[in-house]
């Protein structure tokens, strides 16, 4: 069993804040890690997929980094909203048949008008 | 499309009992996995299917059955319920299980068993 951390678990910043949690995960064996955005009473939605050492990702506000080699993920909002309080998650992909994910626990962003 | 679809939304069980979760996907899609997702864990994975009639274990297989006949359709089995299969479980399906596809998820599956 794989062990992917997130911290922190939870999160409360006051809208405009910037802000930023992690994704830890082994260093070897690395295909890929995909980065989920999970708000209450809906499915997880896909936000990033990283696969190579030094990865920036970036959709509006949200961006994402990967260091491989430290087993890592930074994913960074700029300017929080409310809309963006959600649970991220990340999900680490050990097996070159991609079928095989091991997910974190999740942060759980709540953002304060 | 209607992407991913489970039902039932809400299930009560008891102990010992059996019953079939149904997942379909209308999104031509290979790759089918079942999740339960548990306060204070991650989605951990239950069983994967790579294709019709392929079916394999994921990280927390013990309790439970699939099978996949066509390409739409994921079913997950519940052979005799324990109160430890209390959870929410989730249906998700990718284009071909490759490392750059991401998940598409359902809208989950609340299961209680007393």
């Amino acid at each position: 069993i794989l062990n992917v951390e997130q911290s922190p678990q939870s999160l409360h910043v006051q809208e405009g804040d910037s802000t930023n949690f992690t994704c830890s995960f082994p260093s070897s064996n690395f295909y890929a890690l995909h980065w989920y955005r999970w708000e209450t009473a809906k499915s997880p939605e896909a936000l990033f997929v990283m696969t190579l050492n030094g990865d920036e990702k970036k959709k509006g506000r949200i961006s994402a980094t990967l260091n491989t080699k430290e087993g890592y993920s930074y994913l960074y909002i700029k300017g929080s909203q409310p809309e963006d309080s959600a649970t991220y998650l990340c999900a680490f992909i050990w097996n070159n048949a991609g079928n095989m994910l091991t997910f974190g626990g999740g942060t759980r962003l709540m953002v304060k008008p | 499309n209607a992407g991913v679809t489970q039902t039932p939304k809400f299930q009560v069980l008891k102990t010992g009992q059996s019953m079939t979760l149904q997942c379909a996907q209308d999104m031509n899609h290979e790759y089918m996995s079942w999740y339960r997702q548990d306060p204070g864990m991650g989605l951990r994975l239950i069983h994967y299917s790579v294709g019709a009639g392929i079916t394999d274990q994921g990280e927390v297989p013990n309790g439970y059955n699939v099978s996949r006949s066509t390409t739409e359709d994921f079913p997950l089995r519940l052979l005799s319920a324990a109160p430890s299969q209390t959870s929410v479980y989730f249906c998700a399906s990718s284009y071909r299980g490759r490392i750059t596809d991401t998940q598409y998820f359902g809208p989950g599956t609340r299961l209680t068993v007393l």
